[in-house]
Order: C-alpha cells, then sequence, then structure tokens
C-alpha cells in the first residue's frame, strides 16, 4: 500500500516570497491533516479536512496561509508572503474515518521550509 | 483543550538496556486514545503504540509496551532490549473529537532518544 506523499522534500525562500506544498494522502483516506513542526517541538495541526471540507482550521495563520483539497484527493497548502519564522517542517498525514481499529493517522515525509 | 507534557527532552540508554519516556496529559474527556509517535531523521513520523483509555490492560507491542494510569493521566513508554534503530524523536500524542466524525491529535514536545553501543 502506498503511504502519504508530500513534495517537494525541501525548500529554500526569500521571505515575502511565497511557496506551496502538496500532498497526496493514502487511497480511501478521508481525513487529511496538515502539520507544522517548527525545530525542537513537536507537530502542530494547521487545519484538517474530511473529503473537500474543512473541519478545523483554527490554528491557521489566514492572512498569510491557505490550503486547499479539491476533489477530496490531493491538498495543496501555500504560504504567501513567506515570514521567517514560517521556516518549519510542514507533515501531512491522512487516516481514515472514525475512532475505531485502523484509524490512526499516517505521516508523510514533510517538507522542510527554509525562509531566508 | 487538551495539553500532553514530555519532560524529558533528550534521554539515553545502552544499546540491549530498557528505558522508560514519560508523557503526562491534561483532558476531561473520560473516552480517548494515545499514541506514541517515533521520528527518524527522515522526518517521517511512525506509529509505535496506541492506548484505548477505556482497556484497563496496557498495551504492547513487541519490545515496546506503554504504562498507563488513567487516574494520574499519565502514559509512560518503555523500550525493552534497545536497539540503535530505535534512537529518534518519540512524541506522546493525545487523541480527540474534532467533528464530522474524524479525530485530530496533539502532540508532545517530544524526547530525543540516543542508544549507546
Amino acid at each position: 500500500e502506498a503511504g502519504v506523499a508530500q513534495s517537494p522534500r525541501y525548500k529554500i525562500i526569500e521571505k515575502r516570497q511565497s511557496v506551496a506544498f502538496w500532498c497526496n494522502p493514502i487511497s480511501g483516506h478521508a481525513t487529511l491533516y496538515w502539520y507544522q513542526q517548527i525545530l525542537g517541538q513537536g507537530p502542530k495541526l494547521l487545519i484538517q479536512f474530511q473529503n473537500n471540507g474543512v473541519v478545523d482550521d483554527s490554528q491557521l495563520p489566514k492572512d498569510r496561509f491557505s490550503a486547499e483539497r479539491l476533489k477530496g484527493v490531493d491538498s495543496t497548502l501555500k504560504i504567501q508572503p513567506a515570514k521567517l519564522e514560517d521556516s518549519a517542517v510542514y507533515l501531512c498525514a491522512s487516516s481514515l474515518k472514525g475512532q475505531g481499529l485502523n484509524t490512526e493517522a499516517f505521516f508523510g515525509q514533510g517538507t522542510r521550509l527554509t525562509v531566508v | 483543550a487538551q495539553t500532553v507534557t514530555q519532560s524529558q527532552p533528550e534521554m539515553s540508554v545502552q544499546e540491549a538496556e530498557t528505558v522508560t519516556l514519560s508523557c503526562t496529559y491534561d483532558t476531561s474527556e473520560s473516552d480517548y486514545y494515545l499514541f506514541w509517535y517515533k521520528q527518524p531523521p527522515s522526518r517521517q513520523m511512525i506509529l509505535v503504540i496506541r492506548q484505548e483509555a477505556y482497556k484497563q490492560q496496557n498495551a504492547t507491542e513487541n519490545r515496546f509496551s506503554v504504562n498507563f494510569q488513567k487516574a494520574a493521566k499519565s502514559f509512560s513508554l518503555k523500550i525493552s532490549d534497545s536497539q540503535l534503530g530505535d534512537a529518534a524523536m518519540y512524541f506522546c500524542a493525545y487523541r480527540s473529537y474534532s467533528g464530522a466524525g474524524s479525530y485530530q491529535l496533539t502532540f508532545g514536545k517530544g524526547t530525543k532518544l540516543s542508544v549507546i553501543p
């Protein structure tokens, strides 16, 4: 079974530039998450989708971050304009809907963003 | 809001020995799931073990086991017979309901585990 795919693996941009990350979840997973992991900290949820609808985006800095999940499969996360403090690893994860067995979140390898 | 606390930023263990990583959490819910994830340098979060709060029996997965103390809101991870491949960041996570039939994870800050040959 293919895992969660993310691209690119690394990105370096200058502040005030824009950047986009792409995620392809595991086939059949209705729930998709974007997490931000700053160096030395645990992942923090930015946005959660159920199919193509947003479940929770309370911690997404909406003045500069946006995300979409068209057709309820792939997702893109965009930052425009980027700030130095956006330097982090951006992790995408997906899971089946519900709370039973085998509904844990599976993670991609993340995109390491450096803003200079 | 749920919070997860890992009080040990770094730990080390001799190869083949046993180590315990600590985690405490705060919640007002009675039914929930707790997880330990491993994050090697490749950055991919890998599920190590899961505990359902309504189960009193501690979860075990091969060399990994937990000590779940619901009343104390404590969820520690024990790694037995430590191997070099166990070296990684370990994150404790609490899963809460976020609506629309889906759930989300709240992570601790992590513990960096080093294994000494």
